[in-house]
């Protein structure tokens, strides 16, 4: 079954930088495109970042665009976010999801269970 | 970037009741919307895609529709198990955004 598991969250001072991964299994990973999304405590989701099957395009969020940077080892059937230049409005929970469909229709149709990034100051 | 709305928030109703949200967006994006579920504590979950495609697994009282602008999303008999927040997401830009959710409770 599809499983996508996210890591590397945890408390980091503000300026700094984290990666989080996201691995995943039951699935040829390297078909599908990825995304990552967001959640601040108490707050609605808010899209991240997306990557192309390939690695071949990216687009992000103006929110962390400059900042963060999203990657993937499709080898290791794993899924990055490269967070720099952190700050405390970064602090969230970070999902990864699949992106499902096809090249037209996108849908977020499997989720990680989501790691935590807090932000201090 | 393409901004979405949600209505109402919260929304309160009664198992059996019929329950409906809006969403709107800021420019047309098609057919290019998407309904998700969260519960507390966990991921959200995929219901309708392409703005009226059931996804597979998902119960028949959910259901979508709309185009453009303007959507709608459904559950004709509210269950005990539908107690959750709601979120439309559009991907008709390459920032794909979401709607601020609709938090559906009982009365």
């Amino acid at each position: 079954q599809v499983q996508l598991v996210e890591s590397g969250g945890g408390v980091v001072q503000s300026g700094r930088s984290l990666r989080l991964s996201c691995a995943a299994s039951g699935f040829t990973f390297s078909f599908y495109g990825m995304h990552w999304v967001r959640q601040a405590p108490g707050k609605g989701l808010e899209w991240v970042a997306v990557i192309w099957y390939d690695g071949g395009i990216k687009y992000y969020a103006d929110s962390v665009k400059g900042r963060f940077t999203i990657s993937r080892d499709n080898s290791k059937n794993t899924l990055y976010l490269q967070m720099n230049s952190l700050r405390a409005e970064d602090t969230a929970v970070y999902y990864c999801a699949r992106w499902g469909g096809s090249d037209i229709v996108e849908k977020l149709d499997y989720w990680g269970q989501g790691t935590l990034v807090a932000v201090s100051s | 970037d393409i901004q979405m709305t949600q209505s109402p928030s919260p929304l309160s109703a009664s198992v059996g009741d019929r329950v409906t949200i809006t969403c709107q967006a800021s420019q047309d994006i098609g057919n290019h919307l998407n309904w998700y579920q969260q519960k507390p504590g966990k991921a959200p979950k995929l219901l309708i895609y392409d703005a009226s495609n059931l996804e597979v697994g998902v119960p028949s009282r959910f259901s979508g529709s709309g185009s453009g602008t303007y959507f709608t999303f459904t559950i004709s008999s509210l269950q005990p198990d539908d107690i959750a927040t709601y979120y439309c997401q559009q991907y008709n830009n390459v920032r794909r955004t979401f709607g601020p959710g609709t938090t559906v409770d009982f009365k």
